[in-house]
């Protein structure tokens, strides 16, 4: 098992441009979030999924949109890149959306914006 | 919804020391409290967890306590070694079908 796949680990963006970040896991696992990590911020969920369909907002959601058609993915698109996302993202996966028998995290993507 | 605060953001500690890190949450209806270890460069890894049924549990060095009165829960190691040096963050689940909640870390360093 691969478990949680994020690409691309590195992006540079200017400020406006679109981008998708790309979350695959082959757990089954129903429940998908994202987070970012900010120096001293922890980590914020962004958004998440309960399932194939279902998605809903976190913390701080604004300028992310994400879509779930397959269990499989759970992209996170950012429509027009500011420089206040400049963070580290992470993909989670899990059994359940409480976390039970914890989250398996994707490796990251850093996102500088320019 | 639920708001999770951590104490203290840094730590350090000599080898063999203790390492207490202690979190207060909001939600007295949270009842799940996992512990993730992330080391430099790592993504986020699960150390130890806590429900709400359950005052105190232990894994070998590291031994989690909740105050479900008081609302606060505490992640201890005990003869810390230098690779337990990481940012632990503490976590709360709001409710029975709440997302978890992160605290904003603390940086262990444990000196040789």
């Amino acid at each position: 098992n691969a478990g949680v796949t994020q690409t691309p680990k590195f992006q540079v963006l200017k400020t406006g441009q679109s981008m998708t970040l790309q979350c695959a896991q082959d757990m089954n696992h129903e429940y998908m979030s994202w987070y970012r990590q900010d120096p001293g911020m922890g980590l914020r969920l962004i958004h998440y999924s309960v399932g194939a369909g279902i998605t809903d907002q976190g913390e701080v959601p604004n300028g992310y949109n994400v879509s779930r058609s397959t269990t499989e993915d759970f992209p996170l698109r950012l429509l027009s890149a500011a420089p206040s996302q400049t963070s580290v993202y992470f993909c989670a996966s899990s059994w359940s959306r409480g976390g039970d028998y914890g989250y398996t995290f994707g490796s990251g993507t850093r996102l500088t914006v320019v | 919804g639920e708001n999770v605060e951590q104490h203290p953001s840094t730590l350090s500690v000599q080898e063999g020391d203790s390492a207490v890190i202690k979190c207060t949450y909001s939600d007295s209806a949270s009842n799940y409290f996992p512990w993730y270890k992330q080391e430099l460069g790592k993504r986020p890894q699960l150390i130890i967890d806590i429900r709400s049924n359950v005052g105190e549990k232990k894994d070998q060095r590291i031994a989690v306590t909740l105050n479900k009165t008081a609302k606060h829960f505490s992640l201890h190691i005990t003869e810390t070694q230098p690779e337990d040096s990481a940012v632990y963050f503490c976590a709360a689940r709001g409710g029975s079908q709440g997302n978890l909640i992160f605290g904003k870390g603390t940086k262990l360093s444990v000196k040789p």
